[in-house]
This record gives C-alpha cells, sequence and structure tokens, in this order.
C-alpha cells in the first residue's frame, strides 16, 4: 500500500490566492482526518470525516476554510482567501474504523503565504 | 487546546543511553498513543497503550499509563542517532470521541 497520499508537497502563494491540499487516504480506510501544524500552535485538528461525511469540524479556524470528501479515496482542504497566518504544515491522516486506532499520516503539505 | 503535554520539551542524549519523556493529559480517554516525527515529515504511530493497561513494550520502546494521574512515560532504551525526532503522545476515545489530539511533542537528539 502506497499509504496516506497528499499534495502539493511545497505550496508558495501570494495573500489573497486561493490555495487547495488534496489528500488520498489509504484504501479501506473509513477515518480521514485534516491537522495542522504550526511551531506556536503544535497539532491541531481541523476536521475530520466518517464514511466520506463531516463529522466535526469545530477545529477549523474560520469560513475561509472548508473541506470536502467527495469519495472515500479523495479529500481537499481548501482555504480562501489566504492569509500569512495560515503558513503551516498541513497534514492528512486515515485510519480504520474503531475508536480512537492508530492513525497513518500522509508526509505533509508545507503552506507559505506571503 | 492540547489534550497532552509532554515533558521535557527537549532532551539531548548521547548514543547508547536511554531517553524518557512524560506525557499528561486532562480528560478521560480510551487509549494513549506515542508518535515519532522525523524532521520535514509525517507523523509514524509506534505504539498504543489502552486505558485499562499499565505498561507496554515494543522492541527498545516501554510505556507506562498511569490513569488516576493521567500521565504517560515513554522510554526509549539504548538509543541510537537515528532515534532523533519528535516525540509526541495522543490522547483518543473517552470524552474525545473519535478524536485523536497530540501534545506539543519532546524533541529528543541523540548525539552520536
Amino acid at each position: 500500500d502506497a499509504g496516506v497520499i497528499q499534495s502539493p508537497r511545497h505550496e508558495v502563494t501570494e495573500m489573497g490566492q486561493e490555495v487547495t491540499l488534496r489528500c488520498k487516504p489509504i484504501s479501506g480506510h473509513d477515518y480521514l482526518f485534516w491537522y495542522r501544524q504550526t511551531m506556536m500552535r503544535g497539532l491541531e485538528l481541523l476536521i475530520y470525516f466518517n464514511n466520506n461525511v463531516p463529522i466535526d469540524d469545530s477545529g477549523m479556524p474560520e469560513d475561509r476554510f472548508s473541506a470536502k470528501m467527495p469519495n472515500a479515496s479523495f479529500s481537499t482542504l481548501k482555504i480562501q482567501p489566504s492569509e500569512p497566518r495560515d503558513s503551516a504544515v498541513y497534514f492528512c491522516a486515515s485510519r480504520e474504523t474503531g475508536v480512537g486506532g492508530e492513525l497513518f499520516f500522509g508526509e505533509g503539505s508545507r503552506l507559505t503565504v506571503l | 487546546s492540547q489534550q497532552g503535554e509532554e515533558d521535557p520539551q527537549a532532551l539531548s542524549i548521547q548514543e547508547g543511553e536511554n531517553a524518557t519523556m512524560n506525557c499528561s493529559y486532562k480528560t478521560s480517554i480510551n487509549n494513549l498513543q506515542w508518535y515519532r516525527q522525523n524532521s520535514g515529515r509525517g507523523l509514524v504511530h509506534l505504539i498504543l497503550i489502552r486505558s485499562n493497561e499499565r505498561e507496554k513494550h515494543s522492541g527498545r520502546l516501554r510505556v507506562t499509563l498511569d490513569t488516576s494521574k493521567k500521565s504517560s512515560s515513554l522510554l526509549i532504551t539504548a538509543s541510537r542517532a537515528a532515534d532523533t525526532a519528535s516525540y509526541f503522545c495522543a490522547t483518543g476515545g473517552g470524552a474525545a470521541g473519535n478524536k485523536l489530539t497530540f501534545g506539543g511533542g519532546t524533541r529528543v537528539l541523540v548525539k552520536p
């Protein structure tokens, strides 16, 4: 299995531009999580899906952030418009069904907003 | 807010020495997990300990859990330069349900 695949690995954009981050979870995993990692705030859970349905988006910082999971093998995290404070590494992770099991992380998307 | 807090924030040791780091958490849990993150990479799961377990081993790793004190420790024995990484505890289940909440991490440097 190729693991969780994220793209792009690096993104540099200017303030106000739209950013779309993509994730392909491990086949057969029912849960998908989006995390953001910064030096100041550590790893923050933004949103998670179960069977393609958003379950908890309480960590999404504001309306500029949106996430979708149109099918079991693809999810996107969109920021529109982007701001410099959105600069961070964004991780996607997936896991099998069951409460609190092991998460499999992608390599992350490093976003820099100038 | 972070559920788990690791201590120390950073640790520097010589190869061959043991490394111990601690994690404290606040709410009830079903399990506690430890992850490793190498620089510039994603997190990798190391070990999971359930709330009804007190100690667990995996290779050179030893994890303890004290639910009465809401704390856990990770011991890496006979450390190697390749163990240089950040280590995170994460709590799941219980009050958090399906969420897995991570602490701030301990940066470990193993000097050859």
